[in-house]
């Protein structure tokens, strides 16, 4: 059953801590991307993928961090360096421009 | 630069009502048009795609349609049921790896 999986679902940090949120797909897309998507406002681009051992900054990569180092899978790691981490976040993944995918999401909260 | 506007923000209809949601971007290069269905708390679900040479899809009660030159889609609901609450997004692809979205329509259907 091919998809794109997410974990955890839900995600406690304590101030000055990393998290990382794991994305897994088996789709066999190039292309995978996290977003964060806080209430009221659209999903925002963290950091995307096109291929293996490459990644691109989003319009709000500050204070997160990535790696690609095999197709199928796209660790976001959120650090301490941001700010005001507590949103929802979300995967999703594509092959050129067909359609794109999503996980189900992991809601991080800061305590 | 490309925004994504929804309007309108909600809507709350009754059981069997047919409905249309609205999406403009502001430039009309764009690679293709993805609608998706969001739950409470949940990822995204693909609902429908329009390549940017197409000017509408079809999947079961609903319908999309694309007019690049002015830069609208609409997503046509048929019969609507209390199912089909949830918010929806459209997103834009302006290039072969970022998606733009809109900050989606909360449909809210009565029984």
């Amino acid at each position: 059953d091919g998809g794109i999986t997410q974990s955890p679902k839900y995600l406690f940090r304590k101030e000055g801590q990393n998290v990382t949120l794991s994305c897994e797909q088996n789709l066999n897309h190039d292309a995978m991307y996290w977003y964060r998507q806080d209430p009221g406002q659209g999903l925002r681009l963290i950091y995307y993928s096109q291929i293996v051992n490459d990644f691109q900054k989003g319009d709000i990569a500050e204070g997160y961090s990535v790696s690609r180092e095999k197709k199928e899978s796209f660790p976001l790691t959120v650090t301490s360096a941001q700010k005001n981490p507590t949103a929802f976040y979300l995967c999703a993944s594509s092959k050129d421009i067909a359609e794109a995918f999503f996980g189900q999401g992991t809601r991080l909260t800061v305590v | 630069k490309q925004e994504v506007t929804q309007i309108p923000a909600a809507l709350s209809v009754p059981e069997g009502e047919n409905l249309v949601l609205n999406c403009s971007f502001t430039d009309s290069a764009i690679y293709n048009l993805q609608w998706f269905r969001q739950d409470p708390g949940k990822g995204l679900t693909s609902l429908l795609l329009i390549q940017s040479s197409q000017r509408e899809q079809t999947s079961g009660r609903l319908n999309a349609s694309l007019d690049k030159s002015s830069g609208r889609s609409t997503l046509y609901i048929a019969a609507s049921q209390p199912g089909d609450s949830a918010t929806y997004l459209c997103a834009v692809k302006p290039g072969t790896y970022k998606y733009i979205f809109g900050t989606g329509t909360r449909l809210k259907v009565l029984a």
